[in-house]
């Protein structure tokens, strides 16, 4: 079946520009999260869809970033006037969530790497 | 404050030995799972093991278990018989549920555990 699809695999742009991001989680799952790994760093948590709650968007580094989820599904992480500590690679997972289930792992696409000059 | 605390940036086991990475936790949830996921140098995120708070036997998935410590808030994964594919980044994470549905994954800073031959 398919996993998560994250486009594109790789964006190189220049200073200043906007980027946007796309996630298209596992069909059914209900939360997406976006996280930010810089290179042999750890998973830095962004934002955090469930269903039609407002999302937690604690995690944003500051008011250049956003993201929307459309109809539940896909969902967009916008990136505007980049800077060069923007680069990283930006990982969306998502997963079965609603009544406590126990085990449900995230499922994790195989992020954009963001490259900014 | 941080949630998750992974304190061994690096580890070294002989092949066919069994190994210990650490994670401690902070949460004031009653419940809440903790995983562990393992990121290869490909970058592809691949879960391991769950564990849940209310869970009173520390879970087993082949050569991966789980010590769970709920009073001291310890969640270390133990790798027996080690393989040199076993090589990779290694990411403990908690899910907080609060109820409705809210799930929040967040992940420590990983430990980079390196098999010698």
């Amino acid at each position: 079946g398919a996993g998560v699809s994250q486009s594109p695999s790789n964006k190189v742009t220049e200073k200043g520009k906007d980027v946007e991001l796309r996630c298209d989680p596992i069909s059914g799952h209900t939360a997406l999260y976006w996280y930010r790994q810089s290179l042999g760093q750890g998973l830095e948590f962004l934002i955090y869809f469930q269903g039609n709650s407002a999302p937690d968007k604690s995690g944003l580094p500051s008011d250049r970033f956003s993201a929307e989820r459309t109809g539940g599904s896909v969902s967009t992480l916008t990136i505007q006037r980049t800077q060069q500590e923007d680069s990283a690679v930006y990982l969306c997972a998502s997963s079965l969530a609603g009544l406590w289930k126990g085990e449900q792992p995230q499922h994790f696409g195989d992020g954009t790497r963001l490259s900014i000059l | 404050a941080q949630k998750i605390t992974q304190t061994q940036p690096g580890m070294f086991v002989q092949e066919k030995e069994a190994v210990t990475l650490d994670c401690t936790y902070d949460t004031s949830d009653q419940s809440y799972g903790l995983f562990w996921y393992k990121q290869p140098s490909s970058g592809e995120m691949i879960f391991l093991i769950y564990q849940g708070s209310y869970d009173e036997q520390n879970a087993t998935e082949g050569r991966y278990s789980l010590n769970f410590q709920k009073a001291r808030k310890s969640a270390n994964l133990v790798i027996s018989a080690s393989q040199l594919g076993d090589s990779a980044m290694y990411f403990c994470a908690m899910r907080e549920g609060r109820g409705g549905g809210y799930q929040k994954v967040t992940f420590g800073t990983g430990t980079k555990l390196q098999v010698i031959p």
